[in-house]
């Protein structure tokens, strides 16, 4: 069956403008949650979202959002990036808590 | 705060040789955990998770043992293979909080 799916893989956007992310979860998965990973920070948690609803942020700036679609699919947005938003994006999707999450090949985002 | 933690950043194995690399996590609350493979350019790949009513899990190769009294998590790979090169991540999942809590990574070498 098909992995967890995000696009696009890379991207370099210009500081002050805005990108939005895609993931696509494996067929019958609910929840996704969002991850961000830096060298200096490692992988930190975004937001988790299930059945369209979030049901945790981690510690990020307003400027990140996100949604999920009654497919499941989900988007995430960052407005007005900073140069140290650059970072590796990674999307993962479970079919419920304690049964594993799949990680998607990522997201690279590089803003100059 | 809650945190996962590893002992070393970097481990170097001889080819065939069993390798371990450690995880500590300080969140009592934690009862799910997961190890995953890292390679370059590539999303966090799931290896083998364990609960906290466990304290041992066997997969192909590799074996996770967790100790809840010093709050400590292991990874063992046996015969370790040039394939296993990678960045290993030890992961945590608390009950209710839907995300999870990465340790920093071992980068694990392989010796020919």
């Amino acid at each position: 069956k098909a992995g967890v799916t995000q696009t696009p893989r890379y991207l370099i956007k210009t500081r002050g403008q805005q990108v939005t992310l895609s993931c696509s979860p494996i067929s019958g998965h609910r929840s996704v949650s969002w991850y961000q990973q830096t060298p200096g920070q490692g992988l930190q948690f975004l937001f988790e979202y299930f059945s369209e609803t979030q049901r945790n942020k981690g510690n990020f700036p307003g400027r990140f959002s996100g949604r999920q679609f009654s497919n499941s699919r989900s988007e995430m947005n960052v407005s007005t990036l900073e140069l140290g938003d650059s970072a590796l994006y990674l999307c993962a999707s479970s079919l419920a808590p304690y049964y594993g999450y799949t990680f998607g090949s990522g997201t690279r985002l590089t803003v100059v | 705060g809650e945190s996962v933690g590893l002992h070393l950043p970097t481990l170097s194995v001889q080819e065939g040789d069993n390798s371990i690399i450690n995880c500590a996590y300080s969140n009592s609350a934690s009862d799910y955990f997961i190890w995953y493979k890292q390679e370059s350019g590539k999303g966090p790949q799931f290896i083998i998770d364990i609960r906290s009513n466990m304290d041992k899990r066997q997969g192909q190769r590799v074996t996770v043992l967790l100790n809840k009294t010093v709050k400590h998590l292991s990874l063992q790979i046996a015969a370790t293979q040039p394939g296993d090169s990678a960045v290993y991540f030890c992961a945590d999942l608390a009950q209710g909080a839907q995300k999870l809590v990465f340790g920093q990574g071992t980068r694990l070498t392989i010796n020919p």
